[in-house]
């Protein structure tokens, strides 16, 4: 079966750098949520996406920005990366309100 | 505003052993509950969920959860474990107050098997 599609699976970046993290969801699936797990951290959530439009807000800089597109994959634009930024990113997918989510394998980031 | 507690972050037990795996939640509305598994360098991986119904809930590789409204807990177990179960556990919870919604995950319980 099909599963949440996360791309690249790692990424290095200097301090001050941009990044794009990209999430493609599992087909027919609308939500798309975000989560960012730090060194020895539980996962946070950072932000979700249901239908194209933002649907919840968590803890996310405002130096990062996230939309999701006209066939349902989203992207994490990340910039002025620090180096607390380094984290594993998760990318999750539901079918809808309530429904399981469905986590990529994650994007690891890591800023030098 | 909810959170999760998971009262153990390391367990060390014996292999075949059995293990459980504390999670407590609080949250002024009704919730969903979850248990994810992460193993080394890997992504997040459902073990079971509670919705609704049965408040005894069984999931993948032999593990099951009771849903405890009145100690508003939902503690993770599995009568004998084997060394492949050494992993983190996170229990997290999701409110379907309105909206799509997020998972609040809890702190991680480190699940050491040991021969």
């Amino acid at each position: 079966a099909a599963g949440v599609i996360q791309s690249p699976r790692h990424l290095i970046k200097e301090k001050r750098e941009t990044a794009t993290l990209k999430c493609y969801p599992i087909p027919r699936h609308d939500t798309v949520y975000w989560y960012q797990q730090g060194p020895g951290q539980d996962p946070q959530f950072l932000i979700s996406f249901y239908e194209k439009m933002q649907s919840d807000k968590g803890s996310i800089p405002d130096r990062f920005s996230a939309q999701q597109f006209s066939d349902y994959h989203s992207e994490l634009n990340m910039s002025s990366l620090e180096l607390g930024d380094s984290a594993l990113y998760f990318c999750a997918s539901s079918a809808g309100q309530g429904d399981e989510q469905y986590f990529g394998p994650g994007t690891r980031l890591t800023v030098t | 505003a909810q959170s999760v507690t998971q009262l153990d972050s390391q367990v060390p037990v014996f292999e075949e052993a059995p293990v459980e795996l504390r999670c407590n939640y609080s949250s002024s509305v009704s919730v969903y509950l979850f248990w994810y598994v992460q193993y080394p360098n890997q992504g997040l991986q459902l073990l079971l969920k509670y919705l609704s119904g049965s408040t005894l809930v069984k999931g993948i590789n032999g593990f099951e959860a009771e849903f405890n409204k009145s100690q508003t807990s939902f503690h993770l177990r599995k009568p004998s474990v084997h060394i492949s179960d050494t992993a983190e556990y996170f229990c997290a919870v999701s409110d379907f107050s309105g909206g799509y919604n997020k998972l609040i995950f809890g702190a991680g319980t480190r699940l050491a098997v040991h021969p």
